[in-house]
């Protein structure tokens, strides 16, 4: 198993640029979440799934687009890149909200 | 809105020292979960608290749940080294199944 996969590990983007991060999970788990972690911060929660088709919006959504057509995949969208979005994004998945399994994280750079 | 807050925010001790962490919610959890970051790395689960008052253990670890629901801690006993990292409380927001993270407590042993 590979657990959850994200990519691109590095990401270096100029602002008002569009990209999407992609995060596929292999453990058939219900459950998706993105998060970003900004440095000497937590985690604060951006979208989030709880199945194929089902998306809601977490602590802080704006700017970042979610979709979830398949269990394995849940790629996030950034629509118009921004400096306030360097950040490290992390993906995880959960098979019933106990006990995530996170990604090992793609570092962006918005400049 | 909910909001998870970890004291310390930072601790450093010898070791061999013991050190505890605490995570308050300004609202009452459904559940506990804790996890661990190393340097550089990403989240990884600890464990899970579900019940009033549960405690624990996982070696030189021993988690509490509060009578509340309310408060958590995590203590390590002698520590040593590999216990370097920041750990994290998290918890669903009321009624959802989305996960918010505490602000965590960051470790750091000298040998």
């Amino acid at each position: 198993n590979a657990g959850v996969t994200q990519t691109p590990k590095f990401q270096v983007l100029k602002t008002g640029q569009s990209m999407t991060l992609q995060c596929a999970q292999d453990m058939n788990h219900e459950y998706m979440s993105w998060y970003r972690q900004d440095p000497g911060m937590g985690l604060r929660l951006i979208h989030y799934s709880v199945g194929a088709g089902i998306t809601d919006q977490g602590e802080v959504p704006n700017g970042y687009n979610v979709s979830r057509s398949t269990t394995e995949d849940f790629p996030l969208r950034l629509l118009s890149a921004a400096p306030s979005q360097t950040s490290v994004y992390f993906c995880a998945s959960s098979y019933s909200g106990e006990g995530y399994t996170f990604g090992s994280g793609t570092r962006l750079t918005v400049v | 809105g909910q909001q998870v807050m970890q004291i310390p925010q930072y601790q450093h001790v010898q070791e061999g020292e013991d050190f505890t962490t605490y995570c308050n919610s300004s609202t009452t959890l459904s559940n506990i979960q804790w996890y661990k970051q190393r340097p550089g790395g990403h989240p990884v689960f600890l464990i899970q608290l579900v019940k009033s008052g549960e405690v624990k253990k996982q070696k030189r670890l021993t988690f509490q749940f509060g009578e509340a629901k309310k408060n958590s801690s995590l203590h390590i006993t002698a520590t040593q080294t590999t216990d370097v990292g920041t750990y994290f409380c998290a918890g669903p927001l009321y009624n959802t199944d989305k996960l918010i993270f505490g602000t965590g407590t960051r470790l750091q042993v000298f040998p």
